[in-house]
């Protein structure tokens, strides 16, 4: 049961160009969410997080946008870099446990 | 600050031989301590998590066992592994809940 699901394995942008990310949540217990860069053989890296209590949340050229009714997330990249091509997570987490649930990934590719 | 430590980097292991893969963090008291597994295609899945000393969350039945022996410590086991454990492990903490998630390097873990 994927609670955390990421429905766009790979992402191609060209470099300067707007880089959207989505993420779907199943469990209404969540109230964290992350986003996370990985690089390959590496361990993921923390990017950007969002409260429930917000709707958005930006940092730099990040920014993350939640919609609850929709149990919904994205993350935009603005303007997008080469060096931003990698794989990015969504995880998120719920007010009872403490659980980091992460979602598939998807690969972005940003091409000059 | 802190700082985390996950060896082996790689491992290549029979099936039905045992593992034992080790992640220590510095820097810090009491966290929570994560393992994941990325596997091909399969996003990074929650093997195992602990709140404390001795206490064990288990999130996919399987042939591995965790322990966490040391506030600071924290194993991932198997006494025969599959073929299907092969993949890359995660070892990550977190301080608080609602605060990001810091990984290790990641172990490489071939069964042939």
């Amino acid at each position: 049961d994927q609670q955390v699901k990421q429905n766009s394995p790979s992402l191609s942008v060209q470099e300067g160009r707007i880089s959207i990310l989505n993420c779907d949540y199943t469990n209404s217990m969540f109230d964290y969410f992350l986003w996370y860069k990985k690089y390959p053989a590496e361990g993921p890296t923390f990017l950007i997080s969002i409260s429930s209590i917000k709707d958005k949340n930006e940092d730099g050229r990040f920014t993350v946008f939640l919609n609850k009714s929709a149990k919904h997330l994205s993350l935009h990249i603005v303007p997008s870099q080469p060096g931003d091509s990698a794989v990015y997570f969504c995880a998120a987490s719920a007010r009872d446990t403490d659980k980091l649930i992460f979602g598939t990934g998807t690969r972005l590719q940003v091409f000059p | 600050s802190q700082t985390i430590h996950q060896w082996p980097a790689t491992l290549v292991q029979p099936v039905g031989s045992p593992l034992s893969l080790e992640c220590t963090v510095e820097g810090t008291s009491n966290p929570n301590l994560y393992w994941y597994r990325q596997a091909a295609g399969r996003g990074l899945q929650l093997l195992f998590y602990s709140v404390g000393i001795g206490q064990i969350s288990s999130e996919v039945p399987q042939n591995l066992s965790a322990s966490r022996p040391q506030d600071r410590q924290f194993i991932l086991s198997s006494k025969k592994l599959l073929l299907s454990d092969s993949g890359f492990y995660l070892c990550a903490w977190t301080e608080l809940r609602y605060t990001e998630a810091f990984f290790g390097q990641g172990t490489r873990l071939t069964v042939v």
